[in-house]
């Protein structure tokens, strides 16, 4: 069965500090993951992209990273700030979301604390 | 910033009562979707569509219907709501990128509490 699991649930951290949230995957085959931020009340927004031959992408303070052997990928947060409080989901595709199918996360809630 | 819109963001309606949920994008996207999200549960596909007079059924099961007779246009109807409906409703659009890197993009959905 195709999943995508994220952890942790959901984490608090103090302004400036760093982060990392973690995504597994069994989706196969596999096509691209991409990072999406969700406001509370909002749409997703995405952050990143990676295929296959990708090991990781950077947008600003947000770092991603893919293992594609392990099925594993991680997005680390730099310097956080209070803004950056949101859901982070994890959302993989298996053949590109124009043919296949994207599967998603439960997300990640991120608190950042002044 | 992605040009898709939704609306109403809140609506509060009696059960029986038919409801249209609007969507529109000017970006020429062809392909188009409707998610349910329930609060902190990822979201499931309950329509989608190829393009003008195309939609098909998502992966969840869904009592509404949809409609596309317009590329820009999107709108999802429940024809009778129920209290099981309450839930956000998101739009979104895929830009006619290559197939391995093509991006959704999503309205700021809106949030149906049917009473």
């Amino acid at each position: 069965k195709n999943q995508v699991e994220q952890s942790p649930q959901s984490l608090i951290i103090l302004e400036g500090k760093n982060c990392t949230l973690q995504c597994n995957y069994t989706v196969s085959p596999f096509s691209n993951l991409r990072w999406y931020k969700q406001d509370t009340g909002r749409g997703p927004v995405s952050l990143t992209i990676m295929t296959f031959s990708e090991n990781t992408k950077s947008n600003g303070r947000y770092t991603a990273t893919l293992d594609a052997d392990t099925k594993q990928s991680s997005l680390h947060i730099t310097a956080s700030q209070l803004s950056d409080s949101a859901s982070y989901i994890c959302v993989v595709s298996d053949r590109g979301s124009t043919l296949g199918r994207l599967y998603f996360g439960r997300g990640t809630q991120l608190t950042v604390w002044p | 910033e992605a040009d898709i819109y939704q609306t109403p963001r809140y609506l509060v309606i009696g059960t029986g009562k038919k409801i249209t949920l609007e969507c529109s994008q000017t970006m020429g996207h062809d392909k188009m979707y409707w998610y349910q999200q329930d609060p902190g549960m990822e979201l499931h596909l309950i329509h989608y569509s190829y393009g003008v007079n195309s939609t098909e059924k998502g992966d969840l099961s869904s009592e509404s219907t949809v409609s596309r007779i317009r590329t820009e246009h999107f709108p999802l109807t429940l024809e009778s709501a129920r209290p099981s409906h309450t839930s956000q409703y998101l739009c979104a659009s895929t830009n006619p990128g290559s197939l391995s890197t093509d991006t959704q993009y999503f309205g700021p959905g809106t949030r149906l509490t049917v009473l």
